[in-house]
């Protein structure tokens, strides 16, 4: 079966500090998706990574996904108020024998980050 | 931007009764998916439906649930007699293909259904 570890699983920082979560698991994923959920609002993608070492910049953000595409970072810089919400991994593919599948997301269960003013 | 929509927002509902939980996908999307998160817990996959069929499903998705596509736009999730357990955020997703990259995930804002 495949998990994703998130760590931290909760973040409290003063806005213009910089941070780190990560997202960890022991299978291998075809690809991994970043998403932020906000309450009471679905889930939207940051970004994809697929290939092995990836780095990605989304503005403040930069996602990397492990040369072994078995884990992935996200890094924040200068957090802002702004980006205080739920922070979710999640992979799909990977082996058929651990479960995966190019149908379905496995999702970890999130960093939630709060960036004070 | 396109958006996926579900209705109703919140559905409350008694232990045993059958709910309907609907969703209409982004139009020129094809695979179509319900995932639910419980309260403090983690996102997790229901069902994937394609090409008017469901592709895959986890264990959650017993013969409690179905899904269904009537009518070319609309996507449900049925089930038939609910339990306390089944108390959850269920978000509908939907994406054109299966490519990672040019087929991301789409969400709606969920149904929050509390059963009593």
């Amino acid at each position: 079966t495949q998990l994703l570890e998130q760590s931290p699983q909760f973040l409290s920082i003063q806005e213009g500090e910089n941070l780190t979560v990560y997202c960890n698991s022991s299978s291998v994923f075809s690809s991994l998706q970043w998403y932020r959920q906000e309450p009471g609002e679905g889930p939207v993608l940051l970004v994809t990574v697929v290939t092995g070492g990836e780095v990605k910049k989304l503005k403040r953000l930069t996602f990397q996904f492990g040369d072994a595409r078995k884990d992935s970072s996200l890094h924040i810089t200068a957090a802002q108020p702004g980006d205080t919400g739920l922070y979710l991994c999640a992979g799909s593919g990977g082996l058929l024998n651990s479960g995966g599948s190019n149908y379905k997301l496995t999702f970890g269960k999130g960093t939630l980050l709060t960036v004070n003013p | 931007e396109p958006e996926v929509t579900q209705t109703p927002s919140h559905q409350v509902t008694q232990m045993g009764q059958e709910v309907i939980l609907r969703c209409v996908p982004i139009s020129n999307h094809l695979y179509f998916y319900w995932y639910r998160q419980i309260l403090g817990q983690k996102v997790e996959f229901l069902v994937s439906f394609y090409n008017n069929e469901i592709s895959e499903k986890s264990e959650i998705f017993d013969d409690q649930f179905s899904v269904e596509r009537p009518d070319g736009s609309n996507f449900t999730l049925k089930i038939r007699s609910t339990k306390l357990e089944d108390s959850a955020m269920y978000f509908c997703a939907s994406r054109r293909g299966v490519g990672a990259y040019n087929s991301p995930l789409h969400f709606g804002n969920g149904t929050r259904l509390t059963v009593t």
